[in-house]
């Protein structure tokens, strides 16, 4: 069966640092997303994708954040100059076309710890 | 605005025993809801979903739902655990674009 793909699993990095975490969606899919979990806290939204372009972010998503669909295949979120309170979980979804209520398909999740 | 809230981080169970996982949301408009399954190291794992049909929506692996509008619930049973059941739940609520998650309940299943 078809999944969502992260990379990496984990990542350490130091506070000011740039990092960049990957997704493969699902193949056929055209909706993207990518979402956070600090720990303890809930799931968060950040930002939704669609035909190249953003179609809806959060408050949290600053000008810090950026995503990208460099090809066919990946999509990336990037973190410019991270901080400690960039440490959290980030899951990436995808969900196919149709009606919005469609499910929204989520990966293993990146585990990105700031020091 | 849409919010959804979990009452328990944490659910003991016995192995055999009923599971009710709660949830309750907060919708300006007619709520889809889902129930989420996180297996440790793994991705968020849909269980069932809630999109205006019927109330009572079965999932995956036993787990079923029931949508009560009066109550604004929406929560998570199973008659009889499975020590494969623990995990991480998470209920979501979806407007638009967008899931509002739970910060959701970790069950543990005792032998």
């Amino acid at each position: 069966e078809p999944e969502v793909t992260q990379t990496p699993s984990h990542q350490v990095t130091q506070m000011g640092q740039e990092v960049i975490l990957r997704c493969v969606p699902i193949s056929n899919h055209l909706y993207f997303y990518w979402y956070r979990q600090i720990l303890g806290q809930k799931v968060e939204f950040l930002v939704s994708f669609y035909n190249n372009e953003i179609s809806e972010k959060s408050e949290i998503f600053d000008d810090q954040f950026s995503v990208e669909r460099p090809d066919g295949s990946n999509f990336t979120l990037k973190i410019r100059s991270t901080k400690l309170e960039d440490s959290a979980m980030y899951f990436c979804a995808s969900r196919p076309p149709g009606p919005w209520v469609e499910t929204q398909y989520f990966g293993p999740g990146t585990r990105l710890l700031v020091l | 605005a849409q919010s959804v809230t979990q009452l328990g981080s944490h659910v003991s169970v016995s192995e055999g025993a009923l599971v009710l996982l709660r949830c309750n949301y907060s919708s300006s408009v007619p709520p889809y809801l889902f129930w989420y399954v996180q297996y440790p190291n793994q991705g968020l794992q849909l269980l069932l979903k809630y999109t205006s049909a019927a109330t009572l929506v079965k999932g995956i692996n036993g787990f079923e739902a029931e949508f009560k509008k009066s109550e604004t619930s929406f929560h998570l049973t199973k008659p009889s655990a499975h020590m494969s059941d623990a995990a991480e739940y998470f209920c979501a609520v979806s407007a638009g674009n967008q899931f509002y998650f739970g910060t959701g309940t970790s069950l543990t299943v005792i032998p």
